[in-house]
């Protein structure tokens, strides 16, 4: 019952902007884009989230489709420390809490 | 940046036995969670916490399981007699609000049931 596609594993050059994909064909209209990673078994980390709009931040930059079916996680420079594996997580945003369903997610490898 | 802590790091325990794990979220937050991680699978949802009572508990939450908030500071899994299926890492979260906030997890407990 996954509701999120990523990719299982990318490599990515150091210094060079990382592109992870995520298909999302079945979201509803109020399900929101969460992006999270974890680093080799340490707790997840809140990367960025968005509705429509394209989001960015400090860590990263979320490229959402105009028809939100697909959405894009860009890390501008990539670094050995983001090295991790990146999980992409539909959900809606209400006030039931806050039960995030993790996939597989993409393991990012970032080379020298 | 605030942090959601967690103790022990490590636990090591006999089957059948009771463990208590512990979590002090970040100060102003309302919501807690606990999730876990078994070696090499996917994160999963145990349960959320919020007004001290539970919100939402997953199907792997059952009778073994139960939370508590003792004080104000402190938020506690505890699992009544452990199996060799429960080792996993145990990660604590917490939330300021519901809805669209991000969650803030902890390093976890690793827990080793012998």
């Amino acid at each position: 019952d996954a509701k999120t596609t990523q990719p299982p594993s990318m490599d990515c050059a150091e210094g060079r902007a990382a592109n992870l994909p995520c298909n999302h064909s079945t979201i509803s209209g109020n399900e929101y884009v969460y992006w999270y990673r974890q680093i080799h078994s340490q707790g997840p980390q809140y990367i960025i989230h968005g509705l429509k709009n394209n989001e960015t931040n400090e860590m990263a930059s979320l490229i959402i489709t105009e028809d939100r079916k697909s959405s894009t996680l860009i890390l501008p420079h990539a670094t050995l420390r983001d090295t991790a594996v990146y999980y992409c997580i539909v959900r809606v945003a209400d006030n039931a809490g806050n039960m995030l369903t993790f996939g597989g997610g993409t393991r990012l490898m970032v080379k020298p | 940046e605030p942090e959601v802590t967690q103790t022990p790091s490590h636990q090591v325990t006999q089957m059948g036995q009771e463990v208590i794990l512990r979590c002090v979220p970040i100060s102003n937050h309302l919501y807690f969670y606990w999730y876990r991680q078994i070696l090499g699978q996917k994160v999963e949802f145990l349960v959320s916490f919020y007004n001290n009572e539970i919100s939402e508990k997953s199907e792997i939450f059952d009778d073994q399981f139960s939370v508590e908030r003792p004080d104000g500071s402190n938020f506690t899994l505890k699992i009544r007699s452990t199996k060799l299926e429960d080792s996993a890492m145990y990660f604590c979260a917490s939330s300021e609000w519901a809805g669209y906030e991000k969650l803030f997890f902890g390093s976890g407990t690793q827990l080793s049931v012998l």
